[in-house]
């Protein structure tokens, strides 16, 4: 199996801040990465796609660059509404797999 | 509007079956590949399991093969999942979720439904 694992796992951040999260795949997965955000209480949102794709109606802050084993996700002005959880998953393989989470925090 | 809604949660006893029922509305259900995935308490993401378009294929993670069975009815725009010998470490939110696909882009879960909580316990 594909081990995925993000990095940080928790993050302090301030409104209009710059924020970077990264995701590292055990082997490489070329492109096929995806990105989620997970609000308490609900179900997880696409936001990117195949490592760089951003999803339809998903802000454009928003964007997602990598291939390979390594990849990040950047929200390039942090909004009140962005602090949540974001998971990587690869869909290189079966089993889909998922990295750990990483929490946004308001600082 | 694309929608999913799970059913079928609930509180059962270790060793105990459920059903859990997921049904698809706003889009031709038979020509998607769907999935299960899972969140225990506090925890992060896992897939559970996926079937193809018409039933022809299934695969699962390994902690639940042998014990969860994956179905789906397109004339019914719904899908399934039979759990049988739960345990407490099944314990989770449920989600179903349409896997979208593209020879390009591989393939991404979009959208998701609600969730429905099973907990195993005595």
């Amino acid at each position: 199996d594909i081990q995925m694992t993000q990095s940080p796992s928790s993050l302090s951040a301030s409104v209009g801040d710059r924020v970077t999260i990264t995701c590292r795949a055990s082997q490489s997965i070329s492109s096929y990465l995806n990105w989620y955000q997970q609000k308490p209480g609900k179900a997880p949102k696409l936001l990117i796609y195949a490592a760089s794709s951003l999803q339809s109606g998903v802000p454009s802050r928003f964007s997602g660059s990598g291939s390979g084993t390594d990849f990040t996700l950047t929200i390039s002005s942090l909004q009140p509404e962005d602090f949540a959880t974001y998971y990587c998953q690869q869909s290189y393989s079966t089993p889909r797999t998922f990295g750990q989470g990483t929490r946004l925090e308001i600082k | 509007e694309v929608q999913l809604v799970e059913s079928g949660g609930g509180l059962v006893q270790p060793g105990g079956s459920l059903r859990l029922s997921c049904a698809a509305s706003g889009f031709t259900f038979s020509s998607y590949w769907m999935s299960w995935v899972r969140q225990a308490p506090g925890k992060g993401l896992e897939w559970v399991a996926n079937i193809k378009q018409d039933g022809s294929e299934k695969y699962y993670v390994d902690s639940v093969k042998g014990r969860f069975t994956i179905s789906r009815d397109n004339a019914k725009n719904s899908l399934y999942l039979q759990m049988n010998s739960l345990r407490a470490e099944d314990t989770a939110v449920y989600y179903c979720a349409r896997e979208n696909y593209d020879f390009w882009s591989g393939n991404w879960f979009d959208p998701w439904g609600q969730g429905t909580l099973v907990t195993v316990s005595s």
